[in-house]
């Protein structure tokens, strides 16, 4: 079975500092990855996902399948990103329509 | 295109009682996905649907059953309720090939007393 991991429930930053926020997943075979944010009485949104390779909002985040690693990155953090951010995968297979989402990671970013 | 919306917002019931949530997706799209969302358990998927069947199933108990329509209207039921289904029901749309991107809804908030 599948299982993504965020290993940090907090993160605080400073305004204009780098962050990175950690994710990572077992899976024997090839998932597609994604990250999803959740502001403040807002519904979940998608903020990117591996396949597009986009940079959305200033976030990157890299597939490393050697690590089975998707860390989310930002250069240059800003208050407006405070936010929850979950990772999540889908497998493939008969896995349809079936998102396994990490527990979160509260972002604050402080002015 | 208009976004996934769901009905109701907000639910109050007793424990024992059933209760049915909707759900429509974005124009087009002919999947349908619930998922559980609680402080403890985090994000965890219950079901999707697609072209009025399910086609996938998360580990929640027989009580949790859910239906779609014909225009891709979504419906989840539960029955005999119980204290610890306190929860935010959410419902994700897609067009329902394999690994697309899900959109979601704003979610039905259930207290159960």
């Amino acid at each position: 079975a599948q299982r993504v991991t965020q290993p940090e429930k907090l993160l605080s930053v400073f305004k204009g500092a780098p962050v990175e926020l950690k994710c990572n997943y077992s899976y024997s075979g090839s998932p597609e990855l994604f990250w999803y944010v959740q502001y403040s009485r807002q519904r979940l949104q998608l903020l990117l996902r591996h396949i597009s390779r986009e940079s959305i909002k200033g976030f990157t985040a890299d597939l490393n399948k050697g690590e089975t690693s998707f860390h989310l990155k930002k250069p240059f953090a800003q208050e407006e990103d405070s936010a929850m951010y979950y990772c999540a995968l889908i497998a493939g297979g008969t896995s349809y329509g079936k998102l396994t989402f990490g527990q979160g990671t509260i972002l604050t970013v402080h002015p | 295109k208009a976004g996934v919306t769901q009905t109701p917002r907000y639910l109050i019931k007793t424990r024992g009682q059933q209760v049915t949530l909707s759900c429509s997706p974005i124009s087009g799209h002919r999947s349908v996905s619930w998922y559980q969302q609680t402080p403890g358990q985090g994000l965890q998927f219950l079901f999707e649907y697609f072209s009025e069947t399910q086609r996938n199933k998360g580990n929640f108990p027989g009580r949790f059953s859910g239906r779609q329509f014909s225009n891709s209207r979504s419906e989840m039921n539960v029955s005999t309720l119980e204290l610890g289904d306190s929860a935010l029901y959410l419902c994700a749309s897609s067009p329902g090939q394999g690994k697309d991107t899900q959109y979601f809804g704003p979610g039905t908030r259930l207290t159960v007393l």
